[in-house]
């Protein structure tokens, strides 16, 4: 089992759907989560982060997180074009290692 | 403006050659990163540092090596040891804990 893992995808939805990523982490004692958006050839920005169980929202983006299940989600309103673009999930496995492992991302596709 | 810089942005290896690529942070974090992504896959984590002059190993270390001799650089070399160095490399560094800020990354292939 992959420590983070996430559906490759591609993703595809409409201009104006709610598009809907999802991750798992094998590590129950994890506290951080992040999730990046990378376009191709570019290096990953950081779009949320979430360290409490529950949903957190910024703008159009919302994560939630589920620590029990283990699992982290994040949804993006109004998908927009521009929006197209790889999503990576990073959590802090290991505890005592202080570095993310990134899941291998999900492809996200929004069909104008 | 603050920020995280790697240079160059495209690096050709030869067979045998050790090569180093920067990695320079203006941003006074504490930790710093290196991550190695190959096509359609995630980042691999090569090596990190929390403080000056202390490094660990991450996952694909072998045949890399890296120093942390300031708190605003963090080179990393791939030796002729790595067999297989064509990526593209990432610098990324953050306060502990936090989520990181990534430099633009630097290609490497081998010619």
């Amino acid at each position: 089992q992959k420590e983070v893992e996430q559906n490759s995808g591609p993703l595809s939805v409409p201009e104006g759907a709610i598009a809907s990523l999802n991750c798992t982490y094998s590590d129950r004692v994890s506290q951080s989560f992040f999730w990046y958006r990378q376009y191709s050839g570019k290096s990953p920005e950081l779009i949320m982060s979430i360290y409490s169980n529950g949903d957190k929202e910024d703008g159009r983006f919302t994560a939630q997180l589920n620590k029990a299940s283990q699992y982290v989600s994040l949804l993006i309103r109004d998908s927009q074009p521009s929006d197209s673009a790889t999503y990576l999930c990073a959590v802090n496995i290991l505890a005592g290692r202080r570095a993310l492992t990134f899941g291998s991302g999900t492809r996200l596709q929004v069909q104008p | 403006d603050g920020g995280i810089t790697q240079s160059p942005k495209y690096l050709f290896r030869k067979e045998g050659q050790n090569v180093t690529l920067s990695c320079e942070q203006n941003l006074n974090h504490d930790a710093m990163y290196w991550y190695r992504q190959d096509p359609g896959q995630g980042l691999r984590l090569i090596y990190y540092s929390q403080i000056v002059n202390d490094f660990q190993k991450g996952d694909i270390a072998e045949g890399y090596s890296v120093s942390r001799e300031k708190k605003e650089s963090f080179p990393l070399t791939v030796t002729s040891a790595q067999k297989n160095p064509t990526a593209f490399y990432l610098c990324a560094s953050s306060w502990t804990g936090d989520g990181y800020t990534f430099g633009s990354g630097t290609r490497l292939t081998v010619v």
